[in-house]
């Protein structure tokens, strides 16, 4: 395993439009987590899944947004009726909780997402 | 609530310069800290952690030392190379919340 992907790299889509992306977590972490980075800025929480479940969502996280994780494995982030707004670096990260401090998250590469 | 807050950027050094990231932080608990680094293109790759306080991260030559009394955990690196360049970010966990939270980032270019 080599660490968290994310699908696709590069999304372009019209505003109006849904899109859908893809992460692959480290295989035995159980922690998945979304962000969103805006240029110039760091990473923004959106939310996270302990397992499969969803357990805090950001109120970043509009509802046009919805993410799941089946099976408590990959996980998907889709975005309906896109907006301009929506613009930036989707980042996809996992950890694995081991109840103490020290934790850390492991980030993919992201999705960049440009609505035009 | 939990912050951190770095120095802007950009900051351009030549190389085997000596580079200072300042970073302060704002916590709820007993936070852990975190750099990360961000190369063009790239996602984000952790550089080294701290988790309790006086606790010094290192790695790659660069280092940093989680000061409670100051609040802060400023990185450092002796003698910077071309290939550091890119973007750093400071981030804060604090056990029993689920959100990491990074600073804005700052950029570092090294010129030959």
């Amino acid at each position: 395993d080599t660490g968290v992907s994310q699908n696709p790299r590069h999304k372009i889509t019209k505003r109006g439009q849904n899109v859908t992306f893809r992460c692959d977590p480290i295989s035995e972490h159980n922690r998945l987590y979304w962000y969103r980075q805006t240029l110039g800025q760091g990473p923004e929480f959106l939310t996270y899944f302990q397992n499969e479940a969803q357990l805090e969502k950001s109120r970043l996280l509009s509802d046009r947004f919805s993410a799941e994780r089946p099976k408590g494995s990959f996980s998907t982030l889709e975005i309906q009726r896109t907006e301009q707004g929506d613009s930036a670096m989707y980042l996809c990260a996992s950890s694995l909780e081991r109840g103490a401090q020290g934790y850390e998250q492991y980030f993919g590469p992201g999705t960049r997402l440009t609505v035009t | 609530g939990n912050s951190v807050t770095q120095m802007e950027g950009p900051v351009t050094l030549s190389e085997e310069a000596f580079l200072t990231i300042n970073c302060t932080y704002t916590a709820t608990g007993y936070p852990s800290l975190f750099w990360y680094v961000q190369y063009p293109g790239e996602g984000l790759q952790l550089l080294l952690k701290a988790t309790k306080a006086d606790d010094k991260g290192s790695n790659k030559g660069f280092e940093a030392t989680y000061r409670k009394e100051t609040t802060s955990f400023h990185l450092e690196k002796g003698s910077v190379q071309v290939s550091d360049s890119a973007v750093y970010f400071c981030a804060l966990g604090v056990q029993g919340n689920n959100d990491m939270r990074f600073g804005a980032g700052t950029r570092l270019t090294v010129k030959p």
